[in-house]
């Protein structure tokens, strides 16, 4: 019972330094999400691909990219990590777009020194 | 646009004692509801969810929610606190619109329960 997958778990970045997080979920769902959750601001969406193909800005959108790479796998990558980017993410999917149950996988923790 | 309101960031309670973790909502269409559990260091869970069916929804572990529209509200209960049920509780809604960007989840800040033995 994989359901949403997430790596790394934990990263320490510089400042400056860029890196990936990957996301495969096992359970056919078409829609698949990128959170942030930060202490006391609940959880904010990043990007999301409401479908294959498709790629959308969510809340948050500054200083990310994302890559639907096919239907099972959605990477968020940041490109020149800051401080501000320290936080929680978290990855998560749901059958199609739209009201529709979200499962969400165990979460990223990152820290950008 | 949709907006939801968690009242209280922390609420403690002792066992045994009822839960209530109040949720208000903004929507402007009839909107989905969600209440998810998050425990330390782990991802979000889906507790219940209503989507225009029957107002009072139960979920997992014993938690329940009412939805009225009247008052815009979706809070959670639970008749008796147990220990296992510290954790941080967000509440979501959605509009019924698919295919759309209204029809993404929008959440609450959270509320944090804290369980006294």
């Amino acid at each position: 019972n994989a359901g949403v997958t997430q790596t790394p778990k934990f990263q320490v970045l510089k400042t400056g330094q860029s890196m990936t997080l990957q996301c495969a979920q096992d359970m056919n769902h078409n829609s698949m999400y990128w959170y942030r959750q930060d202490p006391g601001m609940g959880l904010r969406l990043i990007y999301y691909s409401a479908s294959e193909g498709t790629t959308d800005k969510g809340e948050v959108p500054n200083g990310y990219n994302v890559s639907r790479l096919n239907k099972r796998e959605f990477s968020l990558r940041l490109e020149s990590a800051a401080p501000s980017q320290t936080s929680v993410y978290f990855c998560a999917s749901s059958v199609k777009f739209g009201g529709n149950t979200i499962y969400f996988g165990e979460g990223s923790w990152l820290t950008v020194v | 646009a949709q907006s939801v309101t968690q009242l209280g960031s922390h609420v403690s309670v002792s066992e045994g004692a009822l839960v209530l973790l109040r949720c208000n909502y903004s929507s402007s269409v009839p909107p989905y509801l969600f209440w998810y559990v998050q425990y330390p260091n782990q991802g979000l869970q889906l507790l219940l969810k209503y989507t225009s069916a029957a107002t009072l929804v139960k979920g997992i572990n014993g938690f329940e929610a009412e939805f009225k529209k009247s008052e815009t509200s979706f809070h959670l209960t639970k008749p008796s606190a147990h220990m296992s049920d510290a954790a941080e509780y967000f509440c979501a809604v959605s509009d019924q619109s698919r295919g759309s960007t209204l029809g993404r989840l929008y959440f609450g800040r959270g509320t944090q329960l804290t369980v006294w033995p």
